[in-house]
This record gives C-alpha cells, sequence and structure tokens, in this order.
C-alpha cells in the first residue's frame, strides 16, 4: 500500500523567512504534484514534478523531486502573508491515474 | 470558461437517507474522480471513471455509489450504509491516458448530519 507523509502537518512563520516542506513516499514513481488549499476551498495545482532531479519554481515557491529517495521538497522563500494554506502533496504510481495524497501541511504566515 | 460543477454547496442528510451529490464537468476529461476530506486530513479516494459506463472502486468505496451515464457528469450517492457521511467532497478530472496533467478540482460539497 502506497504511503505519503507530509512534514510538518503545521508551520507557522514569519514573513520573510524561509522554510521547506517535505513530502516522502513509499513506492517508487516518477509522477508527484503540489496542490495548494485555501480554507474551505478547492484545490489548485501549482506544480508537476515528471523525474528525478525536476524542479519547478512558480514565484516565493520552489518544487523538487528526488525519485531515488522517493522525497519531494516544497521550499518557500520570503514568505508573506498571501502564501498561508494548506499544501498537500500527492503521488501518482498507477497508470489508471488514481494519486495519494499526503496530509497536508498547514502554513501560517505571520506578520 | 471550462470548469468543474459541483452541486449543491452545502448538504444535509437524514439518518436512513440517500443523497446524491451533482459532479458536471465541460472539459471534455475522460477520467473523472470523487475523493473525500475530513478535516485536517488528505484526500481520500472514493471512485473514479475513465470512461463512460465504466467505473472502479477506490479505497473508501463502502456506503457510496456512483454512475457514468454521460461523459460530462459524474454523481456521486452517498447511501445510508455510509454510517459516518460528515466530510467535505470533491470531485476531479482529467483528460485520461496517459497524460501527466494535473487533476482539475471542483469547489466541493460539504455534507453533514442532521
Amino acid at each position: 500500500e502506497l504511503k505519503v507523509e507530509q512534514n510538518p502537518l503545521f508551520l507557522s512563520m514569519q514573513e520573510g523567512k524561509n522554510y521547506t516542506i517535505y513530502c516522502n513516499y513509499s513506492t517508487t514513481s516518477d509522477r508527484l504534484y503540489w496542490y495548494r488549499q485555501d480554507p474551505g476551498k478547492s484545490l489548485e495545482s501549482l506544480f508537476v514534478l515528471l523525474s528525478n532531479g525536476a524542479v519547478k519554481q512558480e514565484g516565493r515557491l520552489m518544487a523538487s523531486l528526488d525519485t531515488k529517495a522517493r522525497l519531494s521538497t516544497l521550499h518557500i522563500t520570503a514568505a508573506v502573508h498571501d502564501l498561508s494554506a494548506t499544501y498537500f502533496c500527492a503521488v501518482d504510481v498507477f497508470t489508471a491515474r488514481q494519486l495519494t495524497f499526503g496530509s497536508g501541511t498547514q502554513l501560517t504566515v505571520l506578520p | 470558461d471550462g470548469g468543474i460543477t459541483q452541486s449543491p454547496k452545502y448538504l444535509f442528510r437524514k439518518e436512513g437517507q440517500n443523497v446524491t451529490l451533482s459532479c458536471e464537468q465541460n472539459l471534455n476529461h475522460d477520467a473523472m474522480y470523487w475523493y473525500r476530506q475530513d478535516p485536517g486530513q488528505g484526500l481520500r479516494l472514493i471512485y473514479y471513471s475513465q470512461i463512460v459506463n465504466d467505473f472502479q472502486k477506490g479505497d473508501i468505496a463502502e456506503g457510496y455509489s456512483v454512475s457514468r451515464e454521460k461523459k460530462e457528469s459524474f454523481p456521486l450517492t452517498v447511501t445510508s450504509a455510509q454510517k459516518n457521511p460528515t466530510a467535505f467532497y470533491l470531485c476531479a478530472s482529467t483528460i485520461g491516458g496517459e497524460t501527466n496533467q494535473p487533476q482539475h478540482f471542483g469547489d466541493g460539497t460539504r455534507l453533514s448530519i442532521l
């Protein structure tokens, strides 16, 4: 059974600081997705990582994938309040495109 | 604009009652999915469908049923057999096949017990 673990589950950080969210998964995969969810809202796709060593950046967020370590990271640079949300990683193992989600990291950026 | 429409936004269920959540997409996507989200947790897959008239159980299908009679529509019925239905339900879709495109999500339906 595929397990996807994120840490930390809760993260409070000051504006302007840097931090990293980690996503570990238990089975070989070459497809990993990051999503953002605002409270009570739907999920918004952030990044699609498809190969070992893949790195994607959008604004203050950068995601990377190490398939050998079965690890993806989401790095936040110089955090701002607008980044406050819950971030999920999701792993796609089967060709039927089933996603297994991590529990999410609830990020709060404090002024 | 293309997208996924879920309705209703809020739904209340009485004991012993079946309720149906609607999911419609105009993205011309082949694959559609239903997820359940409990507070503070990730999403868990209930059912998915790759093509019309075919669907598969996900990790937590017990107490739920679906149909896929049209490409655009994938309704989810929460039956009385689902003893703990209170949750946020999200519908998603994607092109299907071997695409690497991410799943697109609707705005969700919040189901509560009366």
